[in-house]
């Protein structure tokens, strides 16, 4: 099965920061790699899919990049909607398997 | 607009059963591969189960393979888990998603159904 390790498990950042969760596979995955936003007692919500593609919808201020084992999700300019848990998942191959989550909070 | 409702969740005891429902509208269901995905309380989230637009795939994670069983109902626009020999560890919110494109990844995802298991 394919781990995905994401870091940090928290941060604490303030309105107006740039913010960097990254995610890495245990094996190559290609760009077979998407972000999700869940925020307390809401379904999640898809971001990103294939590494770099914005969810029709998604602010601009979301982007994503990497291929292979190592990815990132950049928030350009944190706002108050933006807090929130991230979680990415791997789609090369079932058994699909999400990162344990990085949850932003309010500094 | 494209709309997934779970139904079917509860408080059951270990070595139950319980069958779970994801109703669908909206969208050609009939087109789209379906998934549950669960989440247990304060956790993160973990795959169940995957099956195709017609039915002729499926696959399973490892936790629930031989006790879980992913269908789907086309006519009915309706997608299903039974969950068989209930265990504590099955106790999550399970929600449902479409496979957004054929390529694994789930958008969007229903409101969720929590599973209880508790003697």
């Amino acid at each position: 099965d394919i781990q995905m390790t994401q870091s940090p498990s928290s941060l604490s950042a303030s309105v107006g920061d740039r913010v960097t969760i990254t995610c890495r596979a245990s094996q190559s995955i290609s760009n077979y790699l998407n972000w999700y936003q869940q925020k307390p007692g809401k379904a999640p919500i898809l971001l990103i899919y294939t590494g770099s593609t914005l969810q029709s919808g998604v602010p601009s201020r979301f982007s994503g990049s990497g291929s292979g084992t190592d990815f990132t999700l950049t928030i350009s300019t944190l706002q108050p909607a933006d807090f929130a848990t991230y979680y990415c998942q791997q789609s090369h191959s079932p058994p699909l398997t999400f990162g344990g989550g990085t949850k932003v909070e309010i500094k | 607009q494209v709309q997934l409702v779970e139904s079917g969740g509860g408080v059951v005891q270990p070595g139950r059963s319980l069958r779970l429902s994801c109703a669908a509208s909206g969208f050609t269901f009939s087109s789209y591969g379906m998934h549950w995905v669960r989440q247990a309380p304060g956790k993160g989230l973990q795959w169940v189960a995957l099956i195709s637009y017609d039915g002729s795939k499926i696959y399973y994670a490892d936790s629930v393979k031989g006790r879980f069983t992913i269908s789907r109902d086309n006519s009915k626009n309706t997608l299903y888990l039974q969950m068989n020999s209930l265990r504590a560890d099955d106790t999550a919110v399970y929600y449902c998603a479409r496979d957004f494109r054929g390529d694994n990844w789930f958008d969007p995802w229903g409101q969720g159904t929590l599973v209880t298991v508790s003697s």
